[in-house]
């Protein structure tokens, strides 16, 4: 069992490039999020979906762009990169929104906009 | 605003005790969790409060007020694997995970 997935590992990119984040998980989750993480600054939401068929925005959401058409994938776009979206990327899932549902995260995407 | 605060580094000695704090504003509060991430790796989960008092679990256990807006995890026994950075998250009133910065444990031998 696999958990999450995330690709690419790593990824360089020039500004103003699109670039898709994959993530797959196999634990038929329902609800699935994407986090940046920068130093210093806690874990932001980017995007989340509930369930399959719906998404919504989290805390920094601008210039960044997802879609849910099945349980198991969840990819982010970046439409047009920009330097400033220099991050490590995570994928995360959890069973559901409620309280208490634990949220297993992937093992991240780093990525340089240059 | 939606706020939680936790010390950026912390330092402590193989074997000893360590006592990591987190204080939190939220919009709503459904639980608390701590989540420990090695360097380069992923978070993974710890403990979950939503109830005042402590929960115990091996090493580790975390506790919880909800009236002072505070919680704590406490590891025991340290060892040199602890060494990681530790996370707190509240759930908000729409039960999405509001995260602070972590705690950078370091351990002496």
């Amino acid at each position: 069992i696999a958990g999450i997935t995330q690709a690419p590992t790593s990824q360089i990119l020039a500004a103003g490039r699109r670039m898709t984040l994959r993530c797959t998980q196999d634990m038929r989750h329902n609800a699935m999020y994407w986090y940046r993480q920068d130093l210093g600054l806690g874990l932001r939401l980017i995007h989340y979906s509930n369930t399959a068929g719906t998404t919504g925005k989290g805390e920094v959401p601008d210039g960044y762009s997802v879609s849910r058409a099945n349980t198991d994938d969840f990819p982010l776009t970046l439409a047009s990169a920009v330097p400033s979206q220099t991050s490590v990327y995570f994928c995360a899932s959890s069973e559901s929104v409620a309280g208490g549902n634990e949220q297993f995260f992937g093992p991240g995407t780093r990525l340089t906009v240059l | 605003g939606q706020n939680i605060d936790q010390p950026t580094e912390m330092t402590a000695t193989e074997g000893a005790i360590v006592q990591i704090n987190c204080t939190y504003q939220t919009s709503g509060f459904n639980g608390l969790f701590w989540y420990q991430q090695h360097a380069g790796e992923a978070p993974t989960f710890l403990s979950y409060n939503v109830l005042d008092g402590l929960e115990e679990k091996g090493r580790f256990s975390s506790f919880l007020s909800r009236s002072k807006g505070y919680s704590y995890l406490l590891l025991k026994e340290l060892q040199m694997k602890d060494s990681a950075s530790y996370l707190c998250a509240v759930g908000d009133s729409n039960y999405q995970l509001i995260w602070g910065a972590g705690t950078k444990l370091i351990i002496k031998p």
